[in-house]
């Protein structure tokens, strides 16, 4: 594997179910990122991750739950959604939060709500 | 706070006709600039960015783009288009200061290319 990977591609659940999305880079980097993406608006930080530290809650609700183990793992625990919570959910990462460059991207998954 | 502005929402050109995206930024500092593209059900890829330097960056795919500090602007061009270039660009600005180096992005071009 190579670059960012994000598992599952695809992820249909109901609102009260219990999920996870799994995210992994292969790049050797030292932070890592969530986003959102939902139509016409631009994409969303959500979480950063530094060297397995959160420094950034970008005021997301409690029903989104990440965790980051290792520099090379991170993950979006999901409970209780809510049907506005469909998007699409990138991972990213880049060499360190506090670091001027560019950031990569995994193929995101697409969750749908229902 | 920085902040991104793609004005056009959706472009259509025909196969073989010349690009330009449009981006304008506001920020107080020298901006570090990007433009990504995401093709349908992928996340998003890296074309080009610029960080100091000479003003006309080039990327890859044939893309390029020009810096322009007074008209706080970053538009994308391409002479020709491919069809595989139907996809939609992001437009995105980094701060460059605190604790946590973040990048802004705009709402995208969707941009359709006619055979």
């Amino acid at each position: 594997e190579t670059g960012v990977t994000q598992t599952p591609r695809h992820l249909v659940m109901g609102m009260t179910n219990k999920k996870s999305l799994k995210c992994e880079q292969h790049l050797g980097h030292n932070a890592m990122y969530w986003y959102k993406q939902s139509a016409k608006k631009p994409l969303e930080l959500m979480f950063v991750y530094n060297f397995k530290e959160q420094t950034e809650n970008n005021s997301v609700p409690s029903r989104f739950s990440p965790e980051c183990p290792n520099s090379s793992h991170l993950f979006l625990h999901l409970h209780t959604l809510q049907p506005e919570d469909s998007a699409l959910y990138l991972c990213a990462s880049s060499e360190a939060s506090g670091s001027v460059g560019e950031q990569f991207f995994g193929p995101g998954t697409r969750l749908t709500v229902l | 706070a920085q902040s991104v502005t793609q004005p056009d929402i959706h472009i259509t050109v025909s196969e073989g006709a010349s690009l330009e995206l449009r981006c304008n930024y506001s920020y107080g500092a020298t901006p570090y600039l990007f433009w990504y593209v995401q093709s349908p059900g992928q996340g998003l890829q890296l074309l080009l960015k610029y960080f100091s330097g000479d003003t006309l960056v080039q990327g890859i795919k044939g893309f390029e783009a020009e810096f322009k500090r007074s008209q706080s602007s970053f538009n994308l061009r391409k002479p020709s288009v491919h069809w595989s270039d139907a996809a939609e660009y992001f437009c995105a600005v980094g701060n460059s200061g605190g604790s946590n180096y973040k990048l802004t992005f705009g709402k995208g071009t969707l941009l359709t290319v006619n055979p």
